[in-house]
């Protein structure tokens, strides 16, 4: 069946350093890849999506690539932020969307 | 715009006694929904889906059922809660199959189990 694996965390990181959040998923499909984002006490947000493949997304200075032939869609930032605290979900959405499949998330704790 | 409410914001309930979540979306007409589960610290678990007034399907069970009794409205329930039902419920919400397919979620509800 299809699933995503992410890094696991906690990450912590000092202000100005840079994040990557590796990402891999395994599916038959032609999946749309997303990122979440999720503050303590919060539902997910939409960080960005990428729907085809050797395309790019981003947001806010994140941004990922969706890579079909290596099945990975891993997160980067160059110099994270205090308020990008929070935690990270890659996800994927099947050709039916009616079945959504989200990694185990990456807590990410910047450090002023 | 839309706009997804859920209900309670928080619970804490006793073992064995039932439970009823609800979500009401406001703004899309026909949207898909779904219920998510979360464990404290825990993934993203979807329960349930539905793409129409009266029909859902089960992903995961764990003792849950849902209903969908008006296109904008969603609930989930239990006749019998467990301990391990504790955790965050998220009810979100898609475009319908085959346009735009981001999922949108609502601001969750707390529920502890003692």
């Amino acid at each position: 069946g299809d699933s995503v694996t992410q890094t696991e965390g906690p990450v912590t990181l000092s202000e100005g350093t840079s994040l990557t959040v590796n990402c891999s998923y395994e599916t038959k499909q032609y999946p749309t890849l997303f990122w979440y984002v999720q503050y303590p006490g919060e539902g997910p947000q939409l960080l960005f999506k990428v729907p085809k493949a050797n395309e790019k997304g981003s947001n806010r200075g994140f941004e990922a690539t969706y890579n079909k032939e290596a099945t990975s869609f891993h997160l980067q930032k160059a110099s994270v932020q205090e308020s990008d605290s929070a935690v990270y979900y890659c996800a994927l959405g099947d050709t039916g969307y009616q079945n959504f499949y989200f990694g185990k998330g990456t807590s990410l704790t910047v450090i002023p | 715009a839309q706009t997804i409410h859920q209900w309670p914001v928080a619970e804490i309930k006793a073992v064995g006694s039932p439970l009823s979540l609800g979500c009401t979306i406001k703004g899309k007409s026909s949207p898909n929904l779904y219920w998510y589960w979360q464990a404290t610290g825990g993934t993203l678990q979807q329960l349930f889906y539905s793409i129409t007034v009266g029909q859902v399907e089960s992903v995961v069970q764990l003792n849950l059922s849902a209903s969908r009794p008006k296109d904008d409205q969603f609930i989930l329930s239990t006749e019998k809660l467990l301990l391990s039902h504790s955790g965050f419920y998220l009810c979100a919400w898609s475009l319908p199959w085959g346009d735009a397919e981001t999922l949108y979620f609502g601001s969750g509800t707390r529920l502890t189990v003692l």
